[in-house]
């Protein structure tokens, strides 16, 4: 089935340091990309969208940045907390040539170790 | 506010079983997505409604695999002849967003996670 790409499938870190997580695509016609997370045994969770015509937004404590050029998005986490371990997955919204459908990528695992 | 509510939670069929879930979505959305999840693993697209357009079947795996949303609102899967590969979580997700809209975020149940024995 359809998927974006992901660069890591796990991904470890010290709580209170910064987190980031890589995505690759390769669609080059969507209009937004998006962060969700997953926690056990629940559906995924909206966390933060980008248009493709900017290269960074910031949340709380999530920053998203776009590299168009490379076709590469990031997620970054600041001061990372224990809430923060799940599977994150990186989605791009096709748009109108797509006709404006979600296609999620494969997912990275994070573990917050206290 | 009530979420998007899918039905059952757990199911657990024979293999050559034909199977039933449902998604019952947040009121007013007119977007309805079909994802496949398996152990591990990221979100299979599925299928797509989008208000009275035709729906987007390009993910469904084969011909054993169909989809409706009646009245622009409740959906059922129906799997027929259930294979082993099947097994899986079945996840659905609606959304506000409609053609040529900012992004809307996708909303999803909790999943359906069928095994077949």
């Amino acid at each position: 089935g359809e998927s974006v790409g992901l660069h890591l499938p796990t991904l470890s870190v010290q709580e209170g340091d910064n987190s980031i997580i890589n995505c690759a695509y390769s669609n080059s016609a969507s209009d937004y990309f998006i962060w969700y997370k997953q926690e056990s045994g629940k559906g995924p969770q909206f966390i933060i969208d980008i248009r493709s015509n900017m290269d960074k937004r910031q949340g709380q404590r999530v920053t998203v940045l776009l590299n168009k050029t490379v076709k590469h998005l990031s997620l970054q986490i600041a001061a990372t907390q224990p809430g923060d371990s799940a599977v994150y997955f990186c989605a791009e919204s096709r748009g109108p040539l797509g006709g404006f459908k979600t296609i999620f990528g494969a997912g990275t695992r994070l573990f917050v170790k206290a | 506010g009530a979420g998007v509510s899918q039905s059952p939670s757990n199911k657990v069929t024979e293999k050559g079983k034909d199977v039933e879930l449902r998604c019952d979505p947040i009121s007013g959305h007119t977007a309805l997505y079909w994802y496949r999840q398996s152990l591990g693993q990221g979100l299979e697209f599925l299928i797509y409604f989008q208000g009275n357009s035709a729906p987007d079947k390009s993910g469904l795996p084969s011909d054993r695999f169909s989809a409706e949303r009646t009245g622009g609102s409740v959906s059922t899967l129906t799997i027929q002849r259930t294979q082993q590969e099947d097994s899986a979580v079945y996840l659905c997700a609606s959304s506000l967003r409609g053609t040529g809209q900012l992004y809307s975020p996708l909303h999803f149940g909790n999943g359906t996670r069928l095994t077949v024995t």
